[in-house]
């Protein structure tokens, strides 16, 4: 099975600071990468697809990076409504698996 | 306008079975791979399930497999999770996920809670 490590488990960052969340694959996993965002008593929303694809509706202050085994999200500018847990995903192969989180909060 | 609503979930004694539905709406649902992803209280998320649009491929995470069975119905716009053999670590959200053009979950429903409990 591909472990997804994501760091870091928590974060505050101030608005309009830039912040960014990384996961490492324990295989390479040819960009096959989801993001997803979850406020707090939601269901989760997908930000990212394919690494660095932003789904639409998606404000562009959200990014998408990384090859191989490494990648990152990075929000541009924090806004209050960011404020929730971010998960990483592969789709590269089954199991399907999912980073173990990352809670944002402002500072 | 994507729809995923699920239903079915409740309190369950151990060893016993539990069916979840997902009622699809706002997209040709035939077409289309679905998931089962559930959330244990305060955790992170789980994949469970997946199967192709037309059940030819059905893959399952191992820790349910054997005990759980994903199926569709494409003319009723529904999906399914049969729970058997149920334990108290199955206790979680489950969602109902639609696939993207790979395997990520686009759409996701607001899910339904399972509690395992004696």
């Amino acid at each position: 099975d591909i472990q997804m490590t994501q760091s870091p488990a928590s974060l505050s960052a101030s608005l309009g600071e830039t912040v960014s969340i990384e996961c490492l694959a324990s295989e390479g996993i040819s960009n096959d990468l989801a993001w997803y965002q979850q406020k707090s008593g939601k269901s989760p929303q997908l930000l990212i697809y394919a690494a660095s694809r932003l789904q639409d509706g998606v404000p562009s202050r959200f990014s998408g990076s990384g090859s191989g085994t490494r990648y990152s999200l990075k929000i541009s500018g924090m806004q209050p409504e960011d404020e929730a847990d971010y998960f990483c995903q592969q789709s590269y192969k089954y199991p399907l698996t999912f980073g173990s989180g990352t809670k944002l909060e402002i500072k | 306008e994507v729809q995923l609503v699920e239903s079915g979930g409740g309190l369950v004694q151990p060893g016993r079975s539990l069916k979840l539905s997902c009622l699809a709406s706002g997209f040709t649902f035939s077409n289309y791979g679905m998931n089962w992803i559930r959330q244990a209280p305060g955790k992170g998320l789980e994949w469970v399930a997946s199967i192709s649009s037309s059940s030819s491929y059905i893959y399952y995470a191992d820790t349910v497999k054997g005990r759980f069975t994903i199926s569709r119905d494409n003319a009723k716009n529904t999906l399914y999770l049969q729970m058997t053999s149920l334990r108290s670590e199955d206790t979680a959200l489950y969602y109902c996920a639609r696939r993207g053009m790979a395997h990520w979950f686009a759409y996701w429903g607001q899910g339904t809670l399972v509690t395992v409990s004696s």
